[in-house]
């Protein structure tokens, strides 16, 4: 089966701290994608990657980087979290078949 | 540009009613169309899914027919189930580079 694991199911964070969102997936594939999602909105990219040290900005990658030491692992890094950050962060891997695979999503709150 | 409308919800229907769930694309060539599923805590699963015009995808009783003329993919069931209540988003692949709509949450009542 298909596995896409996010580390974190919940997180609440300070404004100002530095948040790390770890994201490993089992099937070996090269792209994969971190988006949030909030109300009314729907997902939005914010970085996505198709191998390993590669990284594209997405649609919102503004207060966000990310970082791809190994193909299985895709890290989000939120330099300086802020309020407006506050959302549910998904994960996704794809292959050549198109279809993304999906993390159980982070909820994070920065308070 | 590449995206993607879909109906905003929420929708709410009985047992055993018919579902349809509009979604209308915009693109610049030739997408791939996609139904994804969110339950209540948790990630996106893969609905169903059309790689070019005409194709019907199916899938748990749902399906969706690819329109290029219409610019259209929207999701039907003809009998939906208290266990079907989730947010439902379409979504076009283009390049590997995915679009989603903004989701429309179906409550289904006993």
């Amino acid at each position: 089966d298909v596995k896409v694991t996010q580390s974190s199911r919940y997180l609440v964070k300070r404004t100002g701290e530095k948040v790390f969102l770890e994201c490993v997936q089992d099937m070996d594939h090269e792209n994969m994608f971190w988006y949030r999602q909030d109300p009314g909105l729907g997902l939005r990219l914010i970085y996505f990657s198709y191998d390993v040290k590669m990284k594209e900005k997405g649609d919102i990658p503004e207060g966000y980087s990310v970082s791809r030491e190994k193909k299985e692992r895709f890290s989000l890094i939120l330099e300086s979290a802020s309020t407006n950050q506050t959302s549910m962060y998904l994960c996704a891997s794809s292959f050549q078949t198109n279809i993304q695979y999906f993390g159980a999503g982070t909820r994070l709150s920065v308070l | 540009g590449n995206s993607v409308t879909q109906m905003e919800g929420p929708v709410t229907l009985s047992e055993e009613a018919f579902l349809t769930i509009n979604c209308t694309y915009t693109a610049t060539g030739y997408p791939s169309l996609f139904w994804y599923v969110q339950y209540p805590g948790e990630g996106l699963q893969l609905l169903l899914k059309a790689t070019k015009a005409d194709d019907k995808g199916s899938n748990k009783g749902f399906e969706a027919t690819y329109r290029k003329e219409t610019t259209s993919f929207h999701l039907e069931k003809g009998s939906v189930q208290v266990s079907d209540s989730a947010v439902y988003f379409c979504a076009l692949s283009f390049f590997n580079k995915f679009y989603f709509g903004s989701g429309t949450k179906l409550n289904v009542k006993p």
